[in-house]
């Protein structure tokens, strides 16, 4: 079956640099999605990645590892408002996107 | 409206009502999905639309009903649900289904069944 880990909460300060870790296993695969969800709030896209490697846009980046089934995001210049759910999804063979629960950053002054 | 909407917001229902969730899109879009999210649980896909036609049903009680009537709108009917059924329900649209397309979300109906 599909299993997506990720951590449940981190906490970094703003202006600071954080990593969102997560890890895959999916049967086959189509690429790897991070969203933003606010609290109350629609999940946002914010990155998709196929190949392996850095995709950079703006104060945020996406890693992706096929061979090791692990992707991250980079968020650099922490804002307060960076304070949110950040879900990992991976697109599977079947081009079903299975979500991990969310890893929730709290963004401290 | 852009977008995806959704209608209700909120909604409070008893178990033995009958209520419905509306979902449009306003992008053109020919994939539409529900979604359910539950509390310290992943996002979990419900049902997919691909040009009006349900292409997945991932084992969903039959006390949920999908419609699609049209590429741009989609309904969840719901009757005698149990209090675990309370949860944020997220509609969501993409171009179509299959290859990489980024899903737009809509803001949920917030739903608590007594």
């Amino acid at each position: 079956g599909q299993n997506i880990d990720q951590p449940t909460e981190m906490t970094a300060t703003e202006g600071a640099i954080v990593q969102i870790n997560c890890t895959y296993q999916t049967s086959g695969f189509n690429g790897l999605f991070w969203y933003q969800q606010h609290a109350g709030e629609a999940p946002t896209f914010l990155s998709y990645n196929v190949l392996d490697g850095l995709e950079e846009k703006g104060r945020f980046s996406s890693f992706l590892s096929r061979s090791k089934g692990y992707s991250y995001l980079l968020l650099k210049e922490l804002q307060m408002k960076d304070s949110a759910s950040y879900l990992c999804a991976a697109l599977d063979g079947s081009y079903q996107l299975t979500f991990g629960k969310g890893t929730k950053l709290s963004v401290i002054p | 409206e852009t977008g995806v909407t959704q209608t209700p917001r909120h909604l409070v229902m008893g178990m033995t009502n009958k209520k419905s969730l509306k979902c449009e899109q306003h992008l053109g879009h020919n994939a539409m999905y529900w979604y359910k999210q539950s509390a310290k649980k992943p996002l979990e896909l419900m049902f997919v639309y691909n040009f009006k036609e349900q292409t997945e049903n991932n084992s969903v009680p039959s006390r949920f009903s999908p419609e699609c009537p049209n590429s741009s709108h989609l309904f969840l009917h719901l009757h005698t649900l149990q209090p675990e059924d309370s949860a944020l329900y997220l509609c969501a649209s993409s171009q179509d289904r299959g290859g990489y397309n980024e899903q737009f979300f809509g803001p949920g109906t917030r739903l608590t069944v007594l």
